[in-house]
């Protein structure tokens, strides 16, 4: 099946710093890529839908200016975490739908285990 | 918008038995219903997946019902191994195909296969 990369999938930051994940497609085009969080034996939240070249559709309760998406190409989709805190510790996890025919499961990256201190 | 319920949370099996995990949704115009199977500290996999014109499907020892008129569908597992211990996630994507598409999930489901 299609892969889905996702970088780096642990980071440990200072609280205040910034931190950037990476989604890529490494084998199809993905017109739409979809930013979850989850928290411990929880389910996945959807946070932001990502569509190639235009602003991102974020989920209520998520907010636009701390969760930054850029989706500046068909491969490549990334999550910023401004400012972080240790309550945005989560595993944050992308998927991607790819461009066109009859295939457009979603496959997910690895998800990245960020943790805030 | 769409709502998605799964149950049990928790399904315990020994080797060599079945298992069924079963989802209800509540959006009529969701049309791809897929289930994913989650190890610890890793991103959701792709198992299986049905269609709404579809009652049907099975791939090898797991199989996927859907009734839509109930709006259920459900996994079934069989022959389980210890290697299928993991959690299992269903979800329901009322724009499949379309420009968004994104997947409501239900809550997950931990499976224990004891050998």
């Amino acid at each position: 099946g299609a892969v889905v990369s996702q970088h780096p999938s642990r980071v440990i930051c200072k609280s205040g710093t910034s931190v950037k994940i990476e989604c890529r497609s490494l084998d199809f085009q993905a017109t739409t890529m979809f930013w979850y969080r989850q928290f411990p034996k929880q389910s996945l939240m959807l946070m932001a839908t990502s569509n190639e070249g235009s602003k991102a559709t974020y989920e209520q309760g998520v907010e636009k200016d701390k969760f930054l998406i850029n989706h500046a190409s068909l491969t490549l989709s990334t999550l910023t975490v401004t400012s972080a805190h240790p309550e945005d510790s989560s595993f944050y996890i992308c998927s991607a739908r790819s461009r066109q025919g009859a295939n457009t499961e979603a496959f997910f990256g690895q998800g990245t285990r960020l943790t805030v201190v | 918008g769409e709502n998605v319920e799964q149950h049990p949370s928790t399904l315990s099996v020994q080797e060599g038995d079945s298992a069924v995990i079963k989802c209800t949704y509540s959006d009529s115009a969701s049309n791809y219903f897929p289930w994913y199977k989650q190890e610890l500290g890793k991103g959701p996999q792709l198992i299986i997946d049905i269609r709404s014109n579809v009652g049907e499907k099975k791939d090898q020892r797991i199989a996927v019902t859907l009734n839509k008129t109930a709006k259920h569908f459900s996994l079934h597992i069989t022959e389980t191994q210890p290697e299928d211990s993991a959690v299992y996630f269903c979800a329901a994507s009322p724009n499949y195909g379309g420009s968004q598409g994104n997947l409501i999930f239900g809550k997950g489901t931990k499976l224990s296969v004891k050998p």
